[in-house]
């Protein structure tokens, strides 16, 4: 079983709908969550950080974390046509004063106009 | 301000053969990565530094090899290429690695590997 399971989709919806995306994860280490968003042919670049349980918003997009359940999701409202990339989560821990990061597979999103 | 760089972009080799990418950043970071990328495997660490003249292994270590000679830069190298190593590969830094959001990883735009 992988540390972080990530739906691959792809997923496809139309514009103005909301999404959601998904991680679920088993090492209950992990304290730091990430989301990356990947446009085609390019490097991630860091869209959403959180660090514990709880909710971050920013903008359009809310990050949402559950330690409890091991499981954190994206959301994203009002979705463009621009939002279409590839959605990677990733979780952060520390051990033993060494980092451990962990990716997603990453999610294929396209936003039909 | 040009982030983090990464030459060539593309590459394609043939079985055996040797290459090194490079990766450079200017942001002052202490620590450097690379990873693989393939698909439905997401992004898998290679290996990474925490600082000049510093390497450790990460998750996929065999068939590469690393050096941080420079604090700005970051090699890869491949000594013997081989099929399986046909990947896209990216390098990234942070400031330390440890804590905090400061401590996010950037990432470089990605060198395109083909071996035949």
């Amino acid at each position: 079983q992988k540390e972080v399971e990530q739906d691959p989709g792809p997923l496809s919806v139309p514009e103005g709908a909301i999404v959601s995306l998904n991680c679920t994860y088993s090492n209950s280490a992990f304290q730091y969550f990430m989301w990356y968003r990947q446009y085609s042919r390019k490097g991630p670049e860091l869209l959403m950080y959180t660090y514990s349980s709880g909710n971050k918003e920013d903008g359009r997009f809310t990050a949402q974390v559950d330690k409890s359940s091991k499981y954190i999701s994206l959301f994203i409202r009002d979705s463009q046509p621009s939002d279409s990339a590839t959605y990677l989560c990733a979780m952060r821990a520390i051990i033993q004063g060494a980092q451990k990061l962990v990716f997603g597979q990453g999610t294929r999103l396209t936003i039909n106009p | 301000n040009a982030g983090v760089t990464q030459t060539p972009k593309f590459r394609v080799l043939k079985t055996g053969q040797s290459m090194t990418l490079l990766c450079a950043q200017d942001m002052n970071h202490e620590y450097m990565y690379w990873y693989r990328q393939d698909p439905g495997m997401g992004l898998r660490l290679i290996h990474y530094s925490v600082g000049e003249g510093t390497t450790a292994k990460g998750e996929v270590p065999d068939g590469y090899n690393v050096s941080r000679l420079k604090k700005q830069n970051f090699l890869l190298g491949l000594e013997s290429a081989a099929p399986s190593q046909t990947s896209v590969y990216f390098c990234a830094s942070s400031y330390s690695g440890l804590a905090g959001e400061t401590d996010t990883q950037y990432f470089g735009p990605g060198t395109r590997l083909t071996v035949l």
